[in-house]
């Protein structure tokens, strides 16, 4: 299974909004609604920041969303703060019935 | 407070050996489907493995299969990986994750806790 497709940076001014995309194929982000996204600051432990396309973990603040057309699903971040400065990930659900990531974007808060 | 704590890497040859240890805290360990996780430097997340609540499941990627074999132990809440015939391509930082559903019979597809992960580093 290959992995999913992301950017590998985006960047944003605070307070401003930026989109992270994860670009897969009908076997994995376009077969199914099982997409996941997570929140990775370097030498700690990843954090899960959205399940299932869209939902959001209890704790984690609304000002991210998750959302998703065809093969491609997408994270936004919105009045975006220095702590957001990380790396995300994406993961999908395969027809093989494990789990892909993508290869992470790292988020540079300007 | 849920706590995934990793250990047992470190510095191995090629074809060496290896077991690495999750020790689990603040959760119904039994519960839980377990995952490993691994992540080679300057590369994305790859999934390696995983077990369901009592043991008696194990799925493997195709990298790792034949290789590597996870099991648990619920009465200490540990999870494990034994890794054996390393390779130069199995250097990465492990990480052993929760899956995110409670009681289920099936793992899902996301994972709700994670743990700092232990460096795995093949070299001669």
């Amino acid at each position: 299974q290959s992995a999913l497709t992301q950017p590998a940076s985006v960047s944003g001014s605070p307070g401003q909004s930026i989109t992270i995309s994860c670009t897969g194929t009908s076997s994995d982000v376009g077969g199914y609604n099982f997409v996941s996204w997570y929140q990775h600051h370097p030498g700690k432990a990843p954090k899960l920041i959205i399940y299932d396309v869209s939902n959001r973990p209890s704790g984690v603040s609304n000002r991210f969303s998750g959302s998703k057309s065809g093969n491609t699903a997408s994270l936004t971040i919105s009045g975006l703060q220095a702590e957001d400065e990380a790396d995300y990930f994406c993961g999908s659900y395969t027809t093989s019935t494990t789990v892909v990531f993508g290869g992470g974007t790292k988020l540079t808060v300007l | 407070e849920m706590q995934l704590v990793e250990s047992g890497g470190g510095l191995v040859q090629p074809g060496g050996s290896l077991r690495l240890s999750c020790a689990a805290s603040g959760f119904t360990f039994s519960s839980y489907w377990m995952h490993w996780v691994r992540q080679a430097p300057g590369k994305g997340l790859v999934w390696v493995s995983r077990i369901n609540s009592d043991g008696s499941r194990t799925n493997y990627a195709d990298s790792v299969k034949g290789r590597f074999t996870i099991s648990r132990d619920n009465v200490k809440n540990t999870l494990y990986l034994q890794m054996n015939s390393l390779r130069a391509e199995d250097t990465a930082v492990y990480y052993c994750a929760r899956d995110g559903g409670y009681g289920s019979a099936y793992p899902y597809s996301w994972f709700d806790s994670w743990g700092q992960g232990t460096l795995v580093t093949v070299s001669s």
